[in-house]
């Protein structure tokens, strides 16, 4: 159980296009996701927490114009990097987060690589 | 505020060597501590946890003990194998399922 996915796992695009990343809790309800940001031989960066049906919170530092999070579902939550530029490039990877003393704890998706041409 | 210190790598082990990652903290009250392992190309997977003080997480021959007096929570391996290469990430989270602070990650390759 605790399965957490991420479509695409590996986009590539062209300067100044919208990519948008899902992430899905496959066999539980997410009430908080996660998005964070892991550049090469780095660790893990919080970009923002979104609980289902609110708006997301974005840690500092994180333009939340550049990167737009809708937790529309309690199994969805979705990132799209807007006007996306090679600086964007990276490793996103999503967590889920869901209710009740089982699944109190954090699952990760596969990660989504991004590349900007 | 919180924060998860590691030893810089990569670590560098032979097949069948002894396995210890250093792992300290800074937090207020009583954190929960985990241990997460990242492949190549994936994301991550939670190893061990721990939620309170002189527990023992353990999965896969990996252990780590909370050990509050000294703010540690460092992972050991009694025989590490090739599989194992992997980046370790120590983190904490104030209470269990809320916000995780990672540490820095610690590489691993073990040779045959």
């Amino acid at each position: 159980g605790a399965v957490v996915s991420q479509h695409p796992s590996w986009v590539i695009c062209k300067s100044g296009t919208s990519v948008k990343i899902e992430c899905r809790s496959l066999d539980f309800q997410a009430t908080t996701m996660f998005w964070y940001r892991q550049f090469p031989k780095q660790s893990l960066m919080l970009m923002a927490t979104s609980n289902e049906g609110s708006k997301a919170t974005y840690e500092q530092g994180v333009e939340k114009d550049k990167f737009l999070i809708n937790h529309a579902s309690l199994t969805l939550s979705t990132l799209t990097v807007t006007s996306a530029h090679p600086e964007d490039s990276s490793f996103y990877i999503c967590s889920a987060r869901g209710s009740g003393s089982s699944y109190n704890e954090q699952f990760f998706g596969p990660g989504t690589r991004l590349t900007v041409l | 505020g919180n924060s998860v210190t590691q030893m810089e790598g990569p670590v560098t082990l032979s097949e069948e060597a002894f396995l210890t990652i250093n792992c300290t903290y800074t937090a207020t009250g009583y954190p929960s501590l985990f241990w997460y392992v990242q492949y190549p190309g994936e994301g991550l997977q939670l190893l061990l946890k721990a939620t309170k003080a002189d527990d023992k997480g353990s999965n896969k021959g990996f252990e780590a003990t909370y050990r509050k007096e000294t703010t540690s929570f460092h992972l050991e391996k009694g025989s590490v194998q090739v599989s194992d290469s992997a980046v370790y990430f120590c983190a904490l989270s104030p209470s269990a399922g809320n916000m995780l602070t990672f540490g820095g990650g610690t590489r691993l390759m073990v040779k045959p």
